[in-house]
């Protein structure tokens, strides 16, 4: 049964330490989505990919946020620096190249930022 | 900008009873409607789907129905099991949004999710 994988599940540091949040998204699949789960926004877009090449990453902090796709098989979203608005749950998820196909979520990061 | 919105937090029902779980969305565009349920410490996980050119789906226990005229959905669930208590999230995208010739999959838009609880 193929899956999303993501690592670390959990992750606790210290304001202004850099954080990467790594996926392997399921072989195969060509979009890449990283979303942030807070209780006020529910599942917030930060950046998505299609065939690696970055499509929109507009939800995202721009000074401190970035997302790239070093190849087909890893994700990555980092912070730096990070802060303590930054604790959050963050899921990847990827998608086949099938019209409307539905996404397939990792089990999430949990980011505690002190 | 919320562009999908479920402004119900959270829902309880009885064992056995309906559960109706509703989502607005304001974004004319959207074509292509979702429902994602979600455990604690797991990602979510497509529960049903339906089409802009349709108004119903129905999957088992589970359907949804979708008034373009009014930019709202809902999720029936019937009957209502206490496994069903989760955190249910809509959400909606535009495929013609992100035709690229290669894949029709959008931006994914969800809502902030409905906490469901199923008493027994």
């Amino acid at each position: 049964d193929a899956r999303v994988t993501q690592t670390p599940r959990h992750k606790v540091t210290e304001m202004g330490q850099e954080v990467t949040m790594r996926c392997q998204p399921i072989l195969g699949h060509n979009t890449v989505f990283w979303y942030r789960q807070t209780m006020m926004q529910g599942l917030e877009l930060l950046a998505y990919f299609r065939n690696r090449a970055p499509l929109d990453d507009s939800g995202m902090p721009k000074d401190r946020f970035s997302a790239e796709m070093p190849d087909a098989t890893l994700a990555t979203l980092k912070i730096q620096p990070s802060e303590p608005r930054d604790s959050a749950v963050y899921f990847c998820a990827s998608g086949p190249r099938t019209e409307n196909s539905p996404l397939h979520f990792g089990n999430g990061t949990r980011l505690t930022v002190t | 900008d919320q562009q999908v919105k479920q402004n119900s937090p959270s829902l309880s029902v009885q064992e056995g009873r309906i559960s109706i779980l509703n989502c607005d969305y304001t974004n004319s565009m959207f074509d292509y409607f979702l429902w994602y349920k979600k455990y604690p410490a797991e990602g979510p996980t497509f529960l049903i789907s339906i089409s802009s050119i349709k108004d119903k789906n129905e999957d088992g226990r589970f359907t949804v129905f979708l008034n373009k005229s009014a930019k709202h959905l809902s999720l029936h669930i019937v009957p209502s099991q206490p496994g069903d208590s989760a955190v249910y999230f809509c959400a909606s995208y535009s495929a013609l949004a992100s035709l690229d010739g290669s894949s029709n999959t959008g931006k994914l838009i969800f809502g902030q999710g409905t906490t469901l609880q199923v008493k027994p």
